[in-house]
């Protein structure tokens, strides 16, 4: 079983919706989650980044997590066709060792006009 | 401010050559990494440096060789190529003070 269980999608939603991605994870170890977007053949750009729990809000992206759960999420508010990309989870562990990430496998999104 | 720059964007090998992936960042960040990235298998660390002199081995290390001699380059080098090795390559920098990490353009490679 994977450290970040991420669903593959892909998710199709109509403008103006809001998209609703999650992870879940096993390390209780792990402190600090990030979310990145990757557009296709371009590398991952980092979109929000949270310490412990909580939720961090960030013009219409909203992250939230839940260590007792185990679960993050990311919410777009007002989808645009241009939000249509892969979304990674990552997280790491405190004092990890540069800072290593563990990736989810992506969500891949579709915003339709 | 060019971030993380990675060369080549594309590259095809036959089976048994080796080559070497460049990669170099400008932000003065002290950690970098090489990842790859398959369908279906997400970001996969290879190796990473947490510093110049500094490297250790990521999940998939096999095949692969690092060196960082300077805190703005992480050369990754395939010593023999496989096609078990054809995927897209991406170098990552980051500072020490863990606010994630940014990411290159990404080499694909293809070996034939």
């Amino acid at each position: 079983q994977k450290e970040v269980e991420q669903d593959p999608g892909p998710l199709s939603v109509p403008e103006g919706a809001i998209v609703s991605l999650n992870c879940t994870y096993s390390n209780s170890a792990f402190q600090y989650f990030m979310w990145y977007r990757q557009y296709s053949r371009k590398g991952p750009e980092l979109l929000m980044y949270t310490y412990s729990s909580g939720n961090k809000e960030d013009g219409r992206f909203t992250a939230q997590v839940d260590k007792s759960s185990k679960y993050i999420s990311l919410f777009i508010r007002d989808s645009q066709p241009s939000d249509s990309a892969t979304y990674l989870c990552a997280m790491s562990r405190i004092k990890a060792a540069g800072n290593k990430l563990t990736f989810g496998g992506g969500t891949r999104v579709l915003v339709k006009p | 401010n060019a971030g993380v720059t990675q060369t080549p964007k594309f590259q095809v090998l036959k089976t048994g050559q080796s080559m070497t992936l460049q990669c170099a960042q400008d932000m003065n960040h002290e950690y970098m990494s090489w990842y790859r990235q398959d369908p279906g298998m997400g970001l996969r660390l290879i190796h990473y440096s947490v510093g110049a002199g500094i490297t250790d081995q990521g999940e998939v290390p096999n095949g692969y060789n690092v060196s960082r001699s300077t805190t703005e380059d992480f050369p990754l080098r395939l010593l023999s190529a496989a096609p078990s090795q054809t995927s897209v390559y991406f170098c990552a920098s980051s500072s020490t003070a863990n606010y994630g990490y940014t990411f290159g353009s990404g080499t694909r490679l293809t070996v034939v």
